[in-house]
């Protein structure tokens, strides 16, 4: 099966700036997710997508990031206005709806620079 | 509330050494346990994962057992590969809420050397 495809693949920005990232999940799967995971540490969930609605954004920076998830398959980030703490990766993950012990398909990521 | 917690690193270790990553948790009721792995440049993937007291979860010649008694699923290898070197997050992932967040780790990196 086809992976988690994301883009871009690196983006440098300077402060202030915007940024969109794209992610298109496993065909399938109803749950979506982005990620944040800032050099040397884990994971931070910003949002959580189940079909086309929001489960979790509880974590978002809701000032300035924003998600949609159209139609319940591709989804976009956006970042708007970019601060320097943003660096980052951004990664999306799907998985199938409903079980737990189901493992998270992450894409490879979008390497943010913000300078 | 839930929680993880690894060994720190970075873990450096010779070819065909023995590795450990030790990894606890605190979650009430009987959570699902997952190691993933990120290799440089590439996103996380699943290493292995076990969803119920005493389960062995195994691939690539890692293994990790679910220990409930010890709240504790340690990673294991018996002989490491030069190609093993990432970094290892060990997550949970409860089965209650609507949510079902995964509870992430700080990460292990592991270099092995040739």
């Amino acid at each position: 099966e086809a992976g988690v495809a994301q883009s871009p693949r690196y983006k440098i920005i300077e402060k202030r700036q915007s940024v969109a990232f794209w992610c298109n999940p496993i065909s399938g799967h109803a749950t979506l997710y982005w990620y944040q995971q800032i050099l040397g540490q884990g994971p931070k969930l910003l949002i959580q997508f189940q079909n086309n609605g929001v489960v979790d954004d509880s974590q978002l920076p809701k000032d300035r990031f924003s998600a949609e998830r159209l139609k319940g398959v591709d989804s976009t980030l956006k970042i708007q206005p970019a601060k320097l703490e943003d660096s980052a990766v951004y990664l999306c993950a799907s998985s199938p709806l409903g079980r737990v012990e189901s493992p998270l398909h992450f894409g490879n990521g979008t390497r943010l620079t913000v300078t | 509330g839930n929680s993880v917690t690894q060994m720190e690193g970075p873990v450096t270790l010779s070819e065909e050494a023995f590795l450990t990553i030790n990894c606890t948790y605190t979650a009430t009721g009987y959570p699902s346990l997952f190691w993933y792995v990120q290799y440089p440049g590439e996103g996380l993937q699943l290493l292995l994962k076990a969803t119920k007291a005493d389960d062995k979860g195994s691939n690539k010649g890692f293994e990790a057992t679910y220990r409930k008694e010890t709240t504790s699923f340690h990673l294991e290898k018996g002989s490491v590969q030069v190609s093993d070197s990432a970094v290892y997050f060990c997550a949970l992932r409860h089965n209650a809420g609507n949510n079902r967040k995964l509870i992430w780790g700080l990460g292990t990196s592991l270099a092995v050397n040739p």
